[in-house]
């Protein structure tokens, strides 16, 4: 069975570096992409980036270029998103999901909450 | 980037009501268009891939339809499990954007 199994929910400061996780498994961990989607509280769907695990190489929207890094770890079958100085508006939900041209799969979100 | 624009961005429907949502891009994406579905405190669900073929496990009271950069979602029938939030996304090039949302209301 595909199981994508996010890190849980975090709690952080205005400035702090935060790095959550996405474990795959029930597959080959380096034949798909893995992508990361944002929804902030009350809001839609937005696609922050994708990782190929089996070369990573990594694709960013514009709009999350600079702002967090996407990696992925294929000994241990898991991809990151990490801030090094996380503001007030990064608190949302982030999901990971197995991107091909459609994400059939998807891990269970972390919330990430950022306030002083 | 590609815009996806959905419509409506909320509807009231009732429980056996025929509802149809359009997902509108800023230029031609073929037929590289998802639809999903999610409900409160859950993960987006996949409903049609590639414009119009159903995710196994689908009820086939769902429907998608379209090419370039018009492109519908149907239910044909609406069920109370329905009632949810609908996005459109396109895959054809990156960054891989979404609609902005459709919200199904009970009426």
């Amino acid at each position: 069975e595909v199981q994508l199994v996010q890190s849980g929910a975090e709690v952080k400061k205005p400035g702090e570096s935060l790095k959550i996780s996405c474990k795959g498994s029930g597959y080959s961990f380096t034949s798909f992409w893995i992508g990361w989607v944002r929804q902030m509280p009350g809001k839609g769907l937005e696609w922050m980036g994708i990782i190929n695990p089996g070369d990573s190489d990594t694709r960013y929207s514009p709009s999350f270029q600079g702002q967090v890094t996407i990696s992925a770890d294929k000994s241990i079958s898991t991809a990151f998103l990490q801030w090094s100085s996380l503001k007030a508006s990064d608190t949302a939900m982030y999901y990971c999901a197995l991107s091909g041209t459609y994400s059939a799969y998807w891990g269970q979100g972390t919330l990430v909450t950022v306030s002083s | 980037d590609i815009q996806m624009t959905q419509s409506p961005s909320s509807l009231s429907a009732s429980v056996g009501d025929r509802v149809t949502i359009t997902c509108r891009a800023s230029q031609s994406i073929s037929s590289y268009l998802n639809w999903y579905q999610q409900k409160p405190g859950k993960a987006p669900k996949l409903l049609i891939y590639a414009a119009s073929s159903l995710q196994s496990g689908v009820p086939s009271r769902f429907s998608g339809s379209g090419s370039g950069t018009e492109f519908t979602l149907t239910i044909s029938s609406l069920q109370p499990e329905d009632f949810a939030n609908y996005y459109c996304q396109q895959t054809y090039r990156t960054p891989w954007t979404f609609g902005q949302g459709t919200k199904v209301e009970i009426e």
